[in-house]
């Protein structure tokens, strides 16, 4: 079965420094992947999403994520932080065939330290 | 502008009460998904619908029940056989019927359920 993993719980890091935040997931053939960003209250906002082709995504608001195979990984990173950017990131797998929805990870909460 | 509107954005339920919770979307999407969100769980879902008068279970339909009866509208009832309903309950929907898997989804803004 599906699974995404996202190891940190919660992250803080300066505002300024990078960020990576951590994705693994388990599937079968080639994932469909994503990572969505929520702030408190408030529904769940698409940062960037990878099919096929380059394994490197450009996303909104200055975010990258880089799809490796090998790993299993979906990390999303971005080179320097905005306090703006505190809120929490879930990383998803599409779920495949007729199903059609998304499998999450349990998110990582990011704070940014002034 | 498109997009999907959840209602009411808070609701208080009494026991043994159902309540029903609204979800329209005018982005002519065929699929609709409804996730439940505890805090350190992520989202799990509920039900999911990828056709008009059709709708599917997902991984915690227990306690819970859905219609289908046009594109734009999929409510979530919460029952009172759902023994903890307190939650954050989010709806999302996705353009593609026969693709939805790489679809990337669309949000509400959520309904956050307490009971009295």
């Amino acid at each position: 079965a599906q699974s995404v993993t996202q190891p940190d719980i919660h992250i803080t890091v300066s505002e300024g420094a990078s960020l990576e935040l951590r994705c693994n997931y388990s599937y079968g053939a080639t994932p469909y992947l994503f990572w969505y960003v929520q702030s408190p209250g408030q529904g769940l906002q698409l940062l960037l999403k990878y099919f096929s082709g380059d394994t490197l995504v450009q996303g909104i608001k200055g975010f990258e994520a880089e799809f490796k195979r090998s790993q299993s990984s979906f990390n999303l990173r971005k080179p320097s932080v905005h306090w703006s950017d505190a809120a929490e990131y879930f990383c998803a797998v599409g779920a495949g065939g007729s199903q059609g929805n998304l499998i999450f990870g349990k998110g990582t909460k990011l704070s940014v330290k002034p | 502008d498109g997009g999907i509107t959840q209602s009411p954005k808070y609701l208080f339920r009494k026991e043994g009460q159902n309540v029903t919770l609204s979800c329209e979307q005018n982005l002519n999407h065929d699929a609709m998904y409804w996730y439940r969100q505890d805090p350190g769980q992520g989202l799990r879902l509920i039900y999911y619908s990828q056709i008009v008068n059709d709708f599917q279970k997902g991984d915690i339909a227990e306690g819970y029940s859905v219609s289908r009866e046009k594109k734009e509208s999929f409510p979530l009832t919460v029952t009172s056989a759902q023994k903890n309903p307190t939650a954050f309950y989010l709806c999302a929907s996705s353009n593609d019927l026969l693709t939805a898997s790489n679809q990337p989804q669309h949000f509400g803004d959520g309904t956050r359920l307490s009971i009295l």
